[in-house]
């Protein structure tokens, strides 16, 4: 399965500001998808983010919050803009499965986002 | 859209006993089902999936049953240790076409007493 890099970690915020998470994959995917995690919840999608046109958002989110860059095959990076204490969750973005037969998607490690 | 229901949202087990978390869905297109384990702090695994195309599917400890007709999946655990503990969440998407979004149930908190 594919290996995926994402970073920071973790980062601590003032409200008000943005941060931007960079998801790296070794191999090359269509889609990537950006999940937020709030405190002891499920995973919810944000956005689906294809190369060479824009990302589509899930009811809920909007571009000008999340905004999402997808430049090439193997890279994407997820905005979280003017942020507030809500915002404060962990993003992880996931890609599908390489191989037209295998559709398990793998996460990359997340990142812990504290907005204060 | 699709919802997925996850119950019970948290199980306690004597280790060496089995645990079954249960999962409903709503959308009949949906075609593939995995099962996540999440340890505190780390990311979601997929330790288990299954495809409308069969009934159960297993590997050692773990399997997965799907009733299409009633629109519910299930994982089994047998043999549980105290290294299942974790949060395990089901998804269902829609393969084929050109978006595989999954749709995760709200997790299940799983403890396995030594």
């Amino acid at each position: 399965s594919a290996v995926i890099s994402q970073k920071p970690s973790r980062d601590i915020c003032q409200r008000g500001t943005s941060l931007t998470i960079q998801c790296q994959v070794d191999s090359q995917v269509t889609m990537m998808f950006w999940y937020r995690q709030q405190p002891g919840q499920s995973l919810t999608l944000i956005a689906t983010a294809n190369q060479g046109s824009e990302a589509t958002y899930e009811s809920g989110f909007v571009i000008d919050k999340f905004p999402i860059s997808r430049p090439n095959l193997t890279f994407s990076t997820l905005t979280v803009s003017n942020m507030s204490p809500e915002d404060s969750s962990i993003y992880l973005c996931s890609v599908e499965g390489t191989g037209s037969l295998e559709i398990g998607y793998t996460f990359g490690s997340g990142t812990r986002l504290t907005v204060v | 859209g699709e919802n997925v229901e996850q119950h019970p949202s948290t199980l306690s087990v004597q280790e060496g006993d089995s645990a079954v978390i249960k999962c409903t869905y709503s959308d009949s297109a949906s075609n593939y089902f995995p099962w996540y384990k999440q340890e505190l702090g780390k990311r979601p695994q997929l330790i288990i999936d299954i495809r409308s195309n069969v009934g159960e599917k297993k590997d050692q400890r773990i399997a997965v049953t799907l009733n299409k007709t009633a629109k519910h999946f299930s994982l089994h655990i047998t043999e549980t240790q105290p290294e299942d503990s974790a949060v395990y969440f089901c998804a269902a998407s829609k393969s084929g076409g050109s978006n595989y979004k999954l749709t995760f149930g709200k997790g299940t908190l799983l403890t396995v007493n030594p």
